[in-house]
């Protein structure tokens, strides 16, 4: 079975500019989550979604959005960039119903200068 | 407000013997805890998970035990391997909010020949 893949796996920026990455879950999950990890702060989650919906979200500003396609890939987008928004985005897919256990991509890093 | 807390930041230890990796959390609401090995420029790997119903569980050479008294679990690998030097993460999650995980700042592990 595929893992989760995430494209692209690096990405430059300039502030002010917006960015949309992607991510493909493993075949028959139905949840994808996304987290970023900074050195400071470690790994925060920024919102989950499932069935297209979102399900669960964390504490990012509105500036941070994502959606998910019926095929379960979703993608997540961050308008406005800034400088503090470099980091490695993460997603992770579940079945979302009977399991905790989440299964990371490779992470997309991103910088923005 | 860290809800996961690992409180070392690294540990060395010589390959063949145990490695013992301890997480806290505050939270009482958490009901399934994961550990996950992360190196360098990859995403989190998933390792073992325990329930809150359960006080251990064990997978080949890893044993996670948990103490929800203390609100405290630890990781134990046996024996050591110097292909074990990663960076782990103690992640916690609870019913109401399954793909939203908790993590802990990381503890990073070197297994020495």
């Amino acid at each position: 079975k595929a893992g989760v893949t995430q494209t692209p796996r690096y990405l430059i920026k300039t502030r002010g500019q917006q960015v949309t990455l992607s991510c493909s879950p493993i075949s028959g999950h139905r949840s994808v989550s996304w987290y970023q990890q900074t050195p400071g702060q470690g790994l925060q989650f920024l919102f989950e979604y499932f069935s297209e919906t979102q399900r669960n979200k964390g504490n990012f500003p509105g500036r941070f959005s994502g959606r998910q396609f019926s095929n379960s890939r979703s993608e997540m987008n961050v308008s406005t960039l800034e400088l503090g928004d470099s980091a490695l985005y993460l997603c992770a897919s579940s079945t979302g119903t009977d399991s905790y256990e989440q299964y990371f991509g490779p992470g997309t890093r991103l910088t923005v200068t | 407000d860290q809800q996961v807390k690992q409180n070392s930041p690294s540990l060395s230890v010589q390959e063949g013997r145990i490695s013992i990796l301890n997480c806290d959390y505050t939270n009482s609401m958490f009901d399934y805890f994961l550990w996950y090995k992360k190196y360098p420029a990859e995403g989190p790997t998933f390792l073992i998970s325990i329930s809150s119903i359960k006080d251990k569980n064990e997978d080949g050479r890893f044993t996670v035990f948990l103490n929800k008294s203390a609100k405290h679990l630890s990781l134990h690998i046996v024996p050591s391997q110097p292909g074990d030097s990663a960076v782990y993460f103690c992640a916690a999650s609870h019913g109401g909010s399954q793909g939203n995980l908790i993590f802990g700042k990381g503890t990073k592990l070197s297994v020495k020949p």
